[in-house]
């Protein structure tokens, strides 16, 4: 148990719909990633935040977005949903911004999409 | 920009055989880390090795082994005797110390790993 939760573990929605992703990091972690895994893609980097404030952003659409709150939980929200938006979303934490600690990153469990 | 490649997409070995999953990246900086991460059909995944590039000793766990050459940008895994148990995905991933500013690690597409009994 990596101690970072996300949910809902499977999403199954369709074309047109909106839906949040939400990340707990581990206690204390102050850092929260966003990976999207797609079969042909493999894990594309979204965005971190770092203790409220967006710290890096990849190649994440317009139609996606996502915000950490005070208590550190994060959600990524996506709209406007296409098939290929399906995949296997993951969030991580890390205690520190990225690699001044160990840089080793803790992976939820992910949450799998699904778009019909 | 930064990028990690690994141009193995799947392997495929008997048990007990060694296996080397090659990871070739590319950056810029001077300073910055590379990693390597399992993920099993469980899907989770698991941090494996941190390497900084002031540091090119290779590096050995148990089964595992690291050799991190700074001369060919290649940070390569080999698994010895390998066991079913091996069976997963590996990614090879690096990350630009920009201490405060755009840190993401960055993931190369993965190496598919079959040990068959």
């Amino acid at each position: 148990d990596s101690g970072v939760t996300q949910t809902p573990k499977h999403l199954i929605t369709a074309t047109g719909q909106r839906v949040t992703l939400r990340c707990s990091p581990r206690s204390g972690d102050l850092s929260v990633y966003w990976y999207q895994q797609s079969l042909d893609q493999g894990l594309q980097f979204l965005i971190q935040y770092y203790n409220g404030e967006e710290r890096a952003k990849g190649n994440i659409l317009e139609r996606f977005s996502a915000q950490q709150f005070p208590d550190l939980h994060s959600e990524l929200n996506l709209s406007s949903l296409e098939l290929g938006d399906s995949a296997l979303y993951f969030c991580a934490s890390s205690a520190s911004a990225g690699t001044d600690n160990t840089g080793e990153l803790f992976f939820g469990e992910g949450s799998r999409l699904t778009v019909l | 920009a930064q990028k990690v490649t690994q141009a193995q997409t799947e392997i495929s070995v008997v048990e007990k055989e060694d296996v080397t999953l090659d990871c070739v990246y590319e950056t810029r900086d001077t300073t910055y880390y590379l990693f390597w991460y399992k993920q099993p059909p469980s899907g989770e995944l698991v941090f494996l090795i941190r390497r900084n590039s002031f540091d090119e000793q290779n590096e050995i766990s148990g089964r595992y082994s690291w050799n991190f050459q700074k001369s060919t940008s290649s940070f390569n895994f080999t698994i010895t005797a390998s066991q079913v148990v091996d069976s997963a995905v590996y990614f090879c991933a690096l990350s630009e110390a920009r201490w405060g500013r755009d840190d993401k690690i960055i993931f190369g597409k993965g190496t598919r790993l079959h040990i068959l009994p």
